[in-house]
C-alpha cells in the first residue's frame, strides 16, 4: 500500500510569510503526528492529530498549528515565519487506536524541507 | 516519556552483527521501547519495538534486559545500507508522539 506522502517536498518562503504543509497518511491510519528536524535541535515533536482532534502537543509557539480532515489527511500551518523555522518537517502516521502490536508503529513521510530567507 | 541514552557513534564491519545499546533506566511499566533509524535526508523508518520480551522481525532483533533498564538492537548481518542514525525511544503505547534523542550514528564499513 502507498506510504505517507507529503507536499510540497521543498519550499522557500520569506520572513513574515505563512506556509501550509500537507500530509496524507497511510490508508486506514487515523493518527498523524508532525515533527520538526533541524541540525541544532534534532527531531522535535510538534503535535498529533487523531480523528480530527489534536491529541498531543509539543512545546512550540502558537504560530505552529495544524488540523486533520475527516479522511485523516492533515495540514500544518506556520504563520509569521522566522529564519529559525527553516527545517525539515516530517509527518508520521499510525493506526492510533485499538489493541494490537502494530497500533502505534509510526510510519514517516519523506518530509518537506522549508527554507526561510 | 523516559529519557534514553545512546552512544553518539559506532562502527561495524560489513557482514558482522551490529549491536546498538540503549539505556532507559527510568522507563515505566507501561512504556514500550521503540527503535527507528534515519538514513540521510529521509524520514525515520520504524524498525522494531517491544515491552519486556525479546522481539525479532525481518530487520532486526531487540533484546530487553529483565529489569527493562536497557536494551540492545541487533542487526545480524550489517550491510553498507544500514549506515544511518538509530534512535531508541521509550514511550507509552497510546502516545502519538515520540521524543527523539540524538541517536547513534552507525557507520558500516566494507
Amino acid at each position: 500500500k502507498a506510504g505517507v506522502t507529503q507536499t510540497p517536498r521543498y519550499l522557500i518562503k520569506t520572513r513574515g510569510q505563512q506556509v501550509t504543509l500537507s500530509c496524507s497518511p497511510i490508508s486506514g491510519h487515523r493518527s498523524v503526528s508532525w515533527y520538526q528536524q533541524t541540525p541544532g535541535q534534532g527531531l522535535q515533536f510538534l503535535f498529533e492529530y487523531f480523528s480530527e482532534t489534536q491529541r498531543n502537543k509539543g512545546n512550540f509557539p502558537g504560530r505552529f498549528s495544524g488540523r486533520q480532515f475527516s479522511n485523516s489527511r492533515s495540514e500544518m500551518n506556520v504563520s509569521t515565519l522566522e529564519l529559525g523555522d527553516s527545517a525539515l518537517y516530517l509527518c508520521a502516521s499510525s493506526l492510533g487506536s485499538g489493541s494490537g502490536y502494530k497500533t502505534y508503529e509510526q510510519y514517516f513521510g519523506p518530509g518537506t524541507r522549508l527554507t526561510v530567507t | 516519556d523516559a529519557k534514553t541514552t545512546q552512544p553518539p557513534s559506532m562502527d561495524c564491519a560489513e557482514g558482522r552483527a551490529a549491536n546498538l545499546p540503549c539505556n532507559h533506566s527510568t522507563i515505566s511499566g507501561n512504556e514500550y521501547v521503540y527503535w527507528y533509524r534515519q538514513i540521510h535526508s529521509q524520514g525515520p523508518q520504524y524498525i522494531i519495538h517491544g515491552l519486556k520480551n525479546n522481539e525479532t522481525n525481518e530487520m532486526a532483533s531487540l533484546i530487553i534486559t529483565e529489569d527493562r533498564k536497557s536494551s540492545t538492537l541487533i542487526l545480524p548481518h550489517a550491510t553498507l545500507r544500514d549506515t544511518a542514525v538509530y534512535y531508541c525511544i521509550a514511550l507509552v503505547a497510546n502516545a502519538g508522539k515520540s521524543t527523539f534523542g540524538d541517536g547513534t550514528t552507525l557507520t558500516v564499513k566494507p
